[in-house]
């Protein structure tokens, strides 16, 4: 059983903060990794990836991964009250995503 | 814009009917994932389907079906619903790797 683990949340920060998101999954055979931001009522949609150890930046987003300690993070810097929404990890392991429950986000202006 | 479009966006069913729901993508997208996402949860692989067959698949009742045709469009089926069939229905393209939702269906079994 290949598990993805997020604390759900709610996760509050005031806005200008530094959001962190944490995730944790079970397959060392997971091969890419990825966040998706899902606002209420929509889709998930895809804010980052990465496939190497280490951090990867784009623009307020980090992400950085750790496959020693099966750990990937999403920092969000100067965070916006646009930002609110659900955070979902997934992991790839084949051809299947695999996905969290997601971290509630609210950015509090 | 992921170029995946889905219908019905919203609809409402009863116990014990069938349901049909749609995917399109843009030509050269031959691979379609199919999830399903109840309330609070994350996207639940169904199954995916690669140039009209199926390739892999969740841990989903046989009542869950689907099909690929030739111009990449796609039809997840569920026979006999059931209230736990109350979620978004997402259909999913893989692009360079990565996985590109549709606006999903939202399905409420009453």
């Amino acid at each position: 059983q290949k598990e993805v683990e997020q604390n759900s949340g709610p996760l509050s920060v005031p806005e200008g903060a530094i959001a962190s998101l944490n995730c944790t999954y079970s397959d060392r055979g997971s091969q890419s990794f990825f966040w998706y931001r899902q606002y209420s009522g929509k889709s998930p949609e895809l804010i980052m990836f990465i496939y190497s150890n280490g951090d990867k930046e784009d623009g307020r987003f980090t992400a950085q991964l750790n496959k020693a300690s099966q750990y990937v993070s999403l920092l969000i810097r100067d965070s916006q009250p646009s930002d609110s929404a659900t955070y979902l990890c997934a992991v790839r392991a084949g051809n299947q995503f695999y996905f969290g429950t997601g971290t509630s986000l609210t950015v509090i202006p | 814009e992921t170029g995946v479009t889905q219908s019905p966006t919203h609809l409402i069913k009863t116990r014990g009917q069938q349901v049909t729901l749609r995917c399109s993508s843009q030509s050269g997208h031959n691979t379609v994932s199919w999830y399903q996402q109840a309330l609070g949860q994350g996207p639940q692989f169904i199954f995916q389907y690669y140039r009209e067959e199926e390739n892999g698949r969740g841990n989903f009742p046989p009542r869950f079906s689907g099909l690929q045709f030739p111009n990449y469009s796609s039809e997840l089926n569920v026979n006999a619903l059931e209230l736990d069939d109350s979620a978004l229905y997402l259909c999913a393209t893989p692009q360079g790797g990565e996985l590109f939702f549709g606006e999903g269906s939202r399905l409420t079994v009453l």
